[in-house]
């Protein structure tokens, strides 16, 4: 069965540091997304991607959050200049297309910034 | 508007019991309710969802109960199993933006 995959699992940084988040998702999703899930709390969306472009993002998305899909592949997400409440699981997901609302999840990157 | 409330936050039930989560909405425009399963260190999984067109929706021991009037939804898990183990998200969503909003979470733990 086809699965979301995310590298690495766990990634350690230090504050300022520019990170990126890969994942791959499922080859015939049309819809792509990033969550997070700081520790113990609920998980909250930060974008959603479709056709090349960003269709949705929340207020955590600002401007030092961008996404690409470079290559048909793989989906990034990268934090310019990473802050210590940027610490939490990312989790990216895919979704088939229009009228089917089931998103599917990667195992997540647990990020910490020091 | 936008919220998903959740609870409770931990519920303890016996094996072979029935566990209960419960959510509210606020926002009528949502129309796709999922409940996603996560175990420690895994991402979220979708276990049942339901469209506000219908009131029940079951699969296995896993019932959504869904009150449109109320803007509720509930998960019954029947016969609870040591497996089930496990933190219970419900979402929802519309379909003109498919971005889910989250629920708190209910870490579930069955008793053997």
């Amino acid at each position: 069965e086809p699965e979301v995959t995310q590298t690495p699992s766990h990634q350690v940084t230090q504050m300022g540091q520019e990170v990126i988040l890969r994942c791959v998702p499922i080859s015939n999703h049309l819809y792509f997304y990033w969550y997070r899930q700081i520790l113990g709390q609920k998980v909250e969306f930060l974008v959603s991607f479709y056709n090349n472009e960003i269709s949705e993002k929340s207020e955590i998305f600002d401007d030092q959050f961008s996404v690409e899909r470079p290559d048909g592949s793989n989906f990034t997400l990268k934090i310019r200049s990473t802050k210590l409440e940027d610490s939490a699981m990312y989790f990216c997901a895919g979704q088939p297309g229009t009228g089917n609302n089931e998103q599917f999840f990667g195992p997540g990157t647990r990020l910490t910034v020091l | 508007q936008q919220q998903v409330k959740q609870s409770p936050q931990s519920l303890i039930v016996q094996k072979g019991g029935i566990s209960i989560i419960n959510c509210a909405y606020e926002n009528t425009a949502f129309d796709y309710f999922p409940w996603y399963q996560q175990f420690p260190g895994k991402g979220p999984a979708l276990l049942i969802a339901i469209r506000p067109d219908v009131s029940e929706k079951k699969e296995g021991r896993f019932t959504i109960s869904f009150n449109k009037s109320a803007k509720q939804f509930s998960l019954h898990i029947m016969d609870s199993q040591p497996g089930d183990s496990a933190t219970y998200f419900c979402a929802a969503s519309r379909n003109s933006n498919y971005q889910l909003i989250w629920g708190a979470g209910t870490k579930l733990i069955i008793k053997p």
